[in-house]
């Protein structure tokens, strides 16, 4: 059981680059989300999605693309990047619906991303 | 607007030392409170869940309560060492599944 995986573990891009952050579970989770974190800005929603097919935007979704074909990969888009974009990138995940009883969070190690 | 608030920001105490962290929120229809570790350059480590319906969780040498009619949780940390030295994070959980952080508190455990 790998828990939340996240590729690459470090990027950089220069400004208008576009990539994919990878972000992966295998605990069956239908809740999955993206957040980043900034010193002194805490961690902060970007998308979330309820299950496969369904994603929404959270505090800070300008930039960024998402999509949910299946219910293991959560891909995170950065269509242009901007040197703003530069910051910690973390997936999580957690049951959700009937299990939400008891939804726990789970983080994967994150993508440490550079935009020069 | 819910907002998270942690205090202290950042603490140091000597080895041994009981301690007790806070964390507080201004809206008190949240579903659960999640207690994070992250250490430094690393992840989030869950650490404790607690459900509305209960009122403490304990794991170890950690203890974490939740009274959400005065909008509180802390976190107890008995006899710390210094591989608790760590940023810990106060996260709650919304309806919507969102969670909702505080800015964390820093702690250093002194040998």
């Amino acid at each position: 059981n790998a828990g939340v995986t996240q590729t690459p573990k470090f990027q950089v891009l220069k400004t208008g680059q576009s990539m994919t952050l990878q972000c992966a579970q295998d605990m069956n989770h239908e809740y999955m989300s993206w957040y980043r974190q900034d010193p002194g800005m805490g961690l902060r929603l970007i998308h979330y999605s309820v299950g496969a097919g369904i994603t929404d935007q959270g505090e800070v979704p300008n930039g960024y693309n998402v999509s949910r074909s299946t219910t293991e990969d959560f891909p995170l888009r950065l269509l242009s990047a901007a040197p703003s974009q530069t910051s910690v990138y973390f997936c999580a995940s957690s049951y959700s619906g009937q299990r939400s009883s008891y939804n726990e969070q789970f983080f994967g190690p994150g993508t440490r991303l550079t935009v020069l | 607007k819910q907002e998270v608030t942690q205090i202290p920001a950042a603490l140091s105490v000597p080895e041994g030392e009981n301690l007790v962290l806070n964390c507080s929120f201004t809206d008190s229809a949240i579903y659960n409170l999640q207690w994070f570790r992250q250490d430094p350059g690393k992840g989030l480590t869950s650490l404790l869940l607690i459900q509305s319906s209960q009122r403490e969780q304990t794991s170890g040498r950690l203890n974490a309560s939740l009274d959400k009619s005065s909008g509180r949780s802390t976190l107890y940390i008995a006899a710390s060492q210094p591989g608790d030295s760590a940023t810990y994070l106060c996260a709650v959980i919304l309806r919507s599944y969102k969670l909702i952080f505080g800015s964390g508190t820093r702690l250093l455990v002194r040998p």
